[in-house]
C-alpha cells in the first residue's frame, strides 16, 4: 500500500547515456517534486510541479527535465549523464492549499554512473 | 550557501532522557519548518512542524521550537527510545512551496 514509489530502486549505467526515473503517488496529491541527495547527503530541491507550474532550482542542469504524463506521476529524465549526476534521487508530493504542508518522500533511486 | 544549517552531525543519548536536535536559518522569507527523520535505504518520514507565526508545537513525545529573533528552531524528544535512532533532517519552506534541508543530524539512542 505505498503511498510514493520510485522505480528503479538502483539504476547503474555508463556516462553519456539517457536514463528515466519513475515516480509514483496514490495519496491524490497535486504537486510532485523531485530531490537530490548527493555524496554529502545534502538534500537539495530540484522540481516542484503541478498541473499549472513547474518550478525549477536554478543550478540543476538542464539535462534533467520533470515529465508528468497525469497528476499522479512525475518521471525524472536525464540527458548525457556525467559522473557528478551519481547520488540518491527522491520523489516527494503533497497536497497545496490543506494547511498540512508536509511532503511525503519515496524510498530512493541509487544513480550509479560509472 | 546553506540556508538551512544543522551543525551538529551527530548525537548520542541514553535511552529515556531528552534528546534536543537544533537548526539554524538565515532566510526570514521562510514561512514553516518541518522535522523530518530518516533510515538509511528509505525516504525521509515526516515527523512533526510549526508555522512561522508560533513559537512551539507539541505533538506526543516530540516538541518543536521556534525563536524567529534568532532564527532557530529546535527538535526535543522525551523520553528517547532506541526506536528513535535515525538521521534528523530540518527543512524550511519559502513561499514556492519548496522545501530546503539541512545536512542532517544522526541521533543514537543507546538501550
Amino acid at each position: 500500500d505505498t503511498a510514493v514509489s520510485q522505480t528503479p530502486k538502483y539504476l547503474v549505467t555508463q556516462m553519456g547515456n539517457d536514463k528515466s526515473i519513475k515516480c509514483e503517488q496514490n495519496l491524490g496529491h497535486d504537486t510532485m517534486y523531485w530531490y537530490k541527495q548527493d555524496s554529502k547527503k545534502f538534500l537539495k530541491i530540484m522540481f516542484s510541479y503541478n498541473n499549472k507550474e513547474l518550478i525549477i532550482n536554478e543550478t540543476v542542469p538542464n539535462r534533467f527535465s520533470p515529465k508528468s504524463p497525469d497528476k499522479a506521476h512525475l518521471n525524472l529524465h536525464i540527458n548525457s549523464l556525467e559522473l557528478g549526476d551519481s547520488a540518491v534521487y527522491f520523489c516527494a508530493s503533497s497536497l497545496i492549499g490543506t494547511g498540512l504542508n508536509e511532503q511525503f518522500f519515496g524510498p530512493g533511486t541509487r544513480l550509479t554512473v560509472l | 550557501d546553506q540556508q538551512v544549517k544543522q551543525n551538529s552531525p551527530s548525537l548520542s543519548v541514553q535511552e529515556g532522557r531528552i534528546s534536543i536536535l537544533n537548526c539554524d536559518y538565515t532566510n526570514s522569507m521562510f514561512d514553516y519548518f518541518l522535522w523530518y527523520k530518516k533510515y538509511p535505504a528509505e525516504g525521509p518520514t515526516f515527523l512533526i512542524s510549526i508555522s512561522s507565526i508560533k513559537d512551539k508545537n507539541e505533538d506526543g513525545r516530540f516538541t518543536v521550537f521556534l525563536n524567529k529573533s534568532a532564527k532557530h528552531l529546535s527538535l526535543h524528544i522525551v523520553p528517547s527510545q532506541p526506536g528513535d535512532s535515525a538521521v534528523y533532517f530540518c527543512a524550511a519552506r519559502n513561499a514556492g512551496n519548496m522545501l530546503t534541508f539541512g545536512g542532517g543530524t544522526r541521533l543514537m539512542v543507546k538501550p
